[in-house]
C-alpha cells in the first residue's frame, strides 16, 4: 500500500539559514507524483512544489527545492534562506496513476528562529 | 482563476445536533472534490472523495456522510454530532487522473463539538 513517512515531528531553524524536511515515501508503481504543502497558524494548505517520478531534475520553486532521491525513496524538502513566515506545518504527500485518492504524510512543524 | 468556498468558517455544536458543512469551487467544470478531517496537530485524514455528480466515495466509517448536487457544490453532513467529530475540516479540488496536478484546498471549518 501506499504511504508516506515524515519523521520530523518538528524541527527549528535559524532565520537565513537552510533547512531539510524529509519525506520518505512507499509505493510499488513507477510513476507517482509527488508534493509538498504549507499549513500556516491560519489553516491553509498552500501548494510548494511538485516532482514527479519520470522527472531527470530536482524540482525548484524560489526558495524551495526538492531533493529527490528515487532510489531511497525519498523527497525532502529543502527551503534556503528560512524567513520568519516560514513558520508552519509542512505535509508531503504523494499520487498515483489511475486513483483520484493523494496521500499525506503526518507533517512536520518547523519553527523559524529570530 | 479558480476559487474554493468552504462556510462557516468556525462552528461550535453540542453533541447529537446535525451539521452541514459545504463547500463550492469557481472557475473550473467536472472537478473532483474531496472532504479532509485534521485534528488538532495532526494530519490530514480523507474523509470522502467525489468523481462527479452524485458519485461519492468513503474512505472511513463513521457518521458523517456527503453529497454532491451540483457540479461545483460538495456537502459534508451528520445527523448527529460526536465529541470526536471535532477538528478542522478542509475541502480540496482537482482535476481529472493526471499525477502531476496539485490540490487546491479552501480556508477549512474549524468545528467544535460542545
Amino acid at each position: 500500500a501506499q504511504k508516506i513517512t515524515q519523521t520530523q515531528p518538528g524541527m527549528f531553524v535559524q532565520e537565513k539559514e537552510a533547512v531539510t524536511l524529509d519525506c520518505t515515501y512507499d509505493t510499488s508503481d513507477p510513476s507517482y507524483g509527488l508534493f509538498w504543502y504549507k499549513q500556516p497558524s491560519s489553516g491553509e494548505m498552500i501548494f510548494l512544489i511538485y516532482q514527479g517520478s519520470y522527472d531527470q531534475q530536482n524540482a525548484t520553486e524560489g526558495r524551495y527545492s526538492l531533493n529527490f532521491q528515487k532510489a531511497r525513496k525519498s523527497a525532502n524538502l529543502v527551503i534556503s534562506a528560512s524567513q520568519l513566515g516560514d513558520s508552519a506545518m509542512y505535509f508531503c504527500a504523494m499520487r498515483e496513476p489511475g486513483t483520484y485518492k493523494y496521500i499525506f504524510g503526518t507533517g512536520t512543524r518547523l519553527k523559524v528562529l529570530a | 482563476s479558480q476559487t474554493i468556498h468552504q462556510w462557516p468558517a468556525t462552528l461550535v455544536q453540542p453533541v447529537g445536533s446535525p451539521l452541514s458543512l459545504e463547500c463550492t469551487v469557481e472557475g473550473t467544470s467536472n472537478p473532483n472534490l474531496y472532504w479532509y478531517r485534521q485534528a488538532a496537530g495532526r494530519g490530514l485524514q480523507l474523509l470522502f472523495y467525489s468523481v462527479g455528480i452524485g458519485q461519492i466515495s468513503s474512505e472511513v466509517p463513521q457518521n458523517l456522510s456527503a453529497s454532491r448536487p451540483q457540479d461545483r457544490q460538495f456537502i459534508l453532513s451528520s445527523k448527529k454530532l460526536l465529541l470526536s467529530d471535532s477538528g478542522f475540516y478542509l475541502c480540496a479540488w482537482s482535476v481529472n487522473l493526471d499525477i502531476s496536478y496539485e490540490q487546491y484546498f479552501g480556508p477549512g471549518t474549524r468545528l467544535t463539538v460542545t
